[in-house]
Parts: C-alpha cells; structure tokens; sequence
C-alpha cells in the first residue's frame, strides 16, 4: 500500500527566505505527483504536476522536482512571501489513477 | 466556470440524523470523488465514480453512499449520522493533464460537517 509522508510537518521562516518541502513515497511506480495548497478552512489548489518522465516543473516562484527512484520529491520556493503561508500537501496516484494517496501536509508560516 | 462547487458549506446534524452532501462540476469532467479529512489523518478516499453510472468504494466507505446523478452531479448521503462522521468533506474531479499523458485532480471548498 502506498504510502506518503511530508516532513517537515510545520515551518515558520522569515519572508524572503528561500525554502524547500519535502515528500516522500513508498511505491515508486507512480505516473505522477501533484502539489497542492490548502489555505486555512478552505479547498486545496493544484499547484503544480510533474510526470512520472520529468524531474522538474516549475511554476512562478515554485519547483518541484521528482526523484522516483529514491521515493522522493521537493517543493522549492523561492523569495517566500507571506502569502506563501499555507498548507502544502503532496499526492500521488494508484496504478489505476482513480485514487490519490496524499501526505499529511507541511504547514508553512511565513513572517513579515 | 465555476469548477467544483459544494453545497452546504456547514452543517450540524444530530447523532442518527441524515443527510446529502452535494457536488457539482462544470468542467466535464468523467471522474469525481469524495474525499474526507481529518486532523492528523490527511486526506482519505470515500468513495468515487470513475464515469456516469459507476461508483466505487475507496479507503474508508462505511457509513456513506453515494449516487452519481448525471455526468455533472455526485452526491454522498450519511444515512444515520455518528460523531465519528464529523470531518470536512472535499468533492473533486478529474481532467486529462494538459500534456494528455497523465491526470490532475480538482477540488472543491469543501463542506464542514460536525455530528453532535
């Protein structure tokens, strides 16, 4: 059974600083990993999807990277603002791509 | 396009009590699900229908049924409410990726819903 851990939990940083989160995955045989933002009380946001044959995508101020093979895969952002404050949550399909396993989220601050 | 939309936003109902939670898409999409989170849990499948007149059970059905009415709707009903039930309930659906070689899950606001 898949399964996808998010480390760190939570992360508070000052604005401006460049930061990384990570995920990991157990069963590398994925098509893909999606990145999501949740905002306090609201829905999640898709923020960026990278393939199965890519190693990175980026979006603005956002990279992910995948590293299927060690069972990994980073959000990098950079110049963190506040409005990056927010839970950041990684998932990955099944085989069959009707089922997204998703980590348990990193809860980024971001201070003034 | 409003995407996936949710209804109610809120809800408290009584031990034993029933009711639907509706969802709607415009973006026509085949799939959608229902996803319910929980603090220390994450994000957990309920049940999902992969096209009009499918539904399948995910990771933690019990207790919930749902109905796909049209390619649009997909409903999720508690028949009798526990306080176990009490969680957010996300609704979404799925695309072909821009790239057409993968699929992109989209969600809704999501419905609070606490069982007394």
């Amino acid at each position: 059974k898949q399964e996808v851990t998010q480390i760190p939990a939570a992360l508070s940083v000052p604005e401006g600083e460049n930061l990384v989160l990570n995920c990991s995955f157990t069963d590398s045989a994925i098509y893909n990993l999606q990145w999501f933002r949740q905002d306090p009380g609201k829905g999640l946001t898709s923020l960026l999807l990278i393939q199965s044959s890519q190693r990175e995508q980026t979006s603005g101020r956002l990279n992910a990277s995948l590293d299927k093979s060690s069972g990994r895969s980073t959000l990098y952002i950079a110049a963190s603002q506040p409005g990056d404050s927010a839970t950041y949550l990684c998932a990955v399909p099944n085989n069959a791509g009707n089922m997204l396993t998703f980590g348990g989220g990193t809860r980024l601050m971001v201070k003034p | 396009n409003a995407g996936v939309t949710q209804t109610p936003k809120f809800q408290v109902l009584k031990t034993g009590q029933s009711m639907t939670l509706q969802c709607a898409q415009d973006m026509n999409h085949n799939s959608m699900y229902w996803y319910r989170q929980d603090p220390g849990m994450g994000l957990r499948l309920i049940y999902y229908s992969a096209s009009e007149g499918t539904t399948d059970k995910g990771e933690v059905p019990n207790g919930y049924n749902v109905s796909r009415l049209n390619k649009r709707e997909f409903s999720l009903r508690l028949e009798s409410a526990a306080p176990s039930q009490t969680s957010v309930y996300f609704c979404a659906s799925r695309t072909k990726h821009r790239t057409e070689s993968s699929y992109e899950q989209y969600f809704g606001p999501g419905t609070r819903l606490t069982v007394t």
